[in-house]
């Protein structure tokens, strides 16, 4: 079964600053994606960015990019400059390749950029 | 990525009644719809997965008599709440299984408030 853990059911940031959340998973496959999304007050699931698995190279989309480490199953999100827009929940979420390719949630951690 | 129609927005309704979502994909044909609720303050729970010309599937402790789901065509997905009770009363999305490697979207939910 897969398990997506957030531990900071919190987090504030300076505007123009960098922050970090953090995210782990477990699974015992070895052919999977993770995401991270943002829902924003308004509640739309937006994705932020998405990983393969089995690509070491670490994405990045514009001011957001993960640091992906495959063997500690650690799924870690930056988000560089953060800008007031970017205050929303942030939701990590894997998902395996083979059968139904459900999306499996974390908790969730609420992001807050101090002006 | 795909657009995802859903609606209502938000929905009051008496305890007792019966409610229905509707969520249509309208850039390409979903064989397989998710079905997600989510409490305040919490994460997406999948309830179920729909898919088109058979019977849902139910994750554990979902009452599929409760949450009835037609997925009748490639672009259109039903979820009805049945004799609805104030705890049913919570946030409800849904989502397409498109490419898993696009990252999937997500309908814009509706807001269930039973009184």
């Amino acid at each position: 079964a897969q398990t997506v853990t957030q531990s900071q059911p919190e987090m504030s940031v300076q505007e123009a600053e960098t922050v970090t959340l953090s995210c782990t998973y477990d699974t015992s496959e070895s052919d999977y994606y993770l995401f991270w999304y943002k829902q924003p007050p308004s509640r739309q699931m937006i994705l932020v960015i998405r990983q393969e698995a089995y690509k070491q190279q670490n994405a990045t989309e514009n001011r957001f990019s993960v640091n992906f480490q495959k063997a500690a199953k650690s799924f870690s999100l930056k988000i560089s400059d953060s800008q007031l827009g970017d205050a929303a929940m942030y939701f990590c979420a894997s998902s395996i390749i083979q059968g139904a390719q459900k999306l499996v949630f974390g908790q969730g951690t609420r992001l807050t950029i101090n002006p | 990525g795909a657009v995802v129609s859903q609606h209502p927005s938000w929905v009051i309704c008496k305890s007792g009644t019966s409610v229905k979502i509707e969520c249509r994909s309208l850039d390409f044909q979903a064989t397989t719809m998710f079905w997600y609720r989510q409490f305040p303050k919490q994460s997406l729970m999948l309830m179920a997965t729909s898919n088109e010309g058979s019977k849902a599937t139910y994750e554990q402790g979902v009452e599929k008599d409760k949450f009835l789901i037609n997925h009748a065509s490639l672009t259109l997905s039903t979820l009805t709440v049945t004799s609805a009770h104030p705890e049913d009363s919570s946030f409800y999305i849904c989502s397409p299984r498109g490419g898993l490697g696009y990252g999937y979207t997500f309908g814009s939910g509706t807001r269930l408030t039973v009184v």
